[in-house]
């Protein structure tokens, strides 16, 4: 079956826009991810939703870092105000449920911040 | 909150001779440790996990260890191949109800031909 999605794959924004990452989770899974990765470092988590309920927003850097997932599938990640450090790559993730479940991850959108 | 070490930072091996990596973890409450391999540009994608009621586990050339009194978990890939040249992360996850993975700082492995 299909994975975990993600679009755009690749964005570029002046600093000072506004962004919109999506992603699209595997099918039926009740869990979904969104972490910040780095260049060479390993994944930072960020926000977490089971279902459409936001559990934990606690690694979200800053008030400018919003995200969404109104029907329990479909999430949005948007950064308002894009700042240089914002430049990273942002991964998605989905799990069926239940704790220490596997997340299986998406491809990633690789914001650049001019 | 969880913070995990990960060593060593890059690693080259010879093809066919094994590679270790090991990881430490912080926090006790961690139960869940699994380990994704990303290459470049694309996702990580997970290659093996134990769980903190299990002490090892195999799956073909890929085995993890995992020290609970010492927080510690290792992954082991015994007859490299080139394609098994990527960087390997290991995680750990505090459960129930914080299902979130804290991440290492990762290690590059190259096999060499």
């Amino acid at each position: 079956g299909a994975g975990v999605s993600q679009s755009p794959r690749y964005k570029v924004a002046k600093r000072g826009q506004d962004v919109a990452l999506r992603c699209d989770p595997i099918s039926g899974h009740v869990s979904l991810f969104w972490y910040q990765q780095a260049l060479g470092q390993g994944p930072e988590f960020l926000t977490y939703f089971q279902n459409e309920a936001q559990l934990d927003k606690s690694g979200l850097p800053s008030d400018r870092f919003f995200a969404e997932r109104p029907e329990g599938s479909v999430s949005t990640l948007k950064i308002q105000r894009t700042q240089q450090e914002d430049s990273a790559v942002y991964l998605c993730a989905s799990s069926p449920e239940g704790v220490g479940d596997t997340q299986y991850f998406g491809p990633g959108t690789r914001l650049t911040v001019l | 909150g969880e913070n995990v070490e990960q060593h060593p930072s890059t690693l080259s091996v010879q093809e066919g001779d094994s590679a270790v990596i090991k990881c430490t973890y912080s926090d006790s409450a961690s139960n869940y440790f699994p380990w994704y391999k990303q290459e470049l540009g694309k996702r990580p994608q997970l290659i093996i996990d134990i769980r903190s009621n299990v002490g090892e586990k195999k799956d073909q050339r890929i085995a993890v260890t995992l020290n609970k009194t010492a927080k510690h978990f290792s992954l082991h890939i015994t007859e490299t191949q080139p394609e098994d040249s990527a960087v390997y992360f290991c995680a750990a996850s505090i459960g129930p109800g914080a299902n979130n993975l804290f991440f290492g700082t990762g290690t590059r492995l190259t096999v060499i031909p």
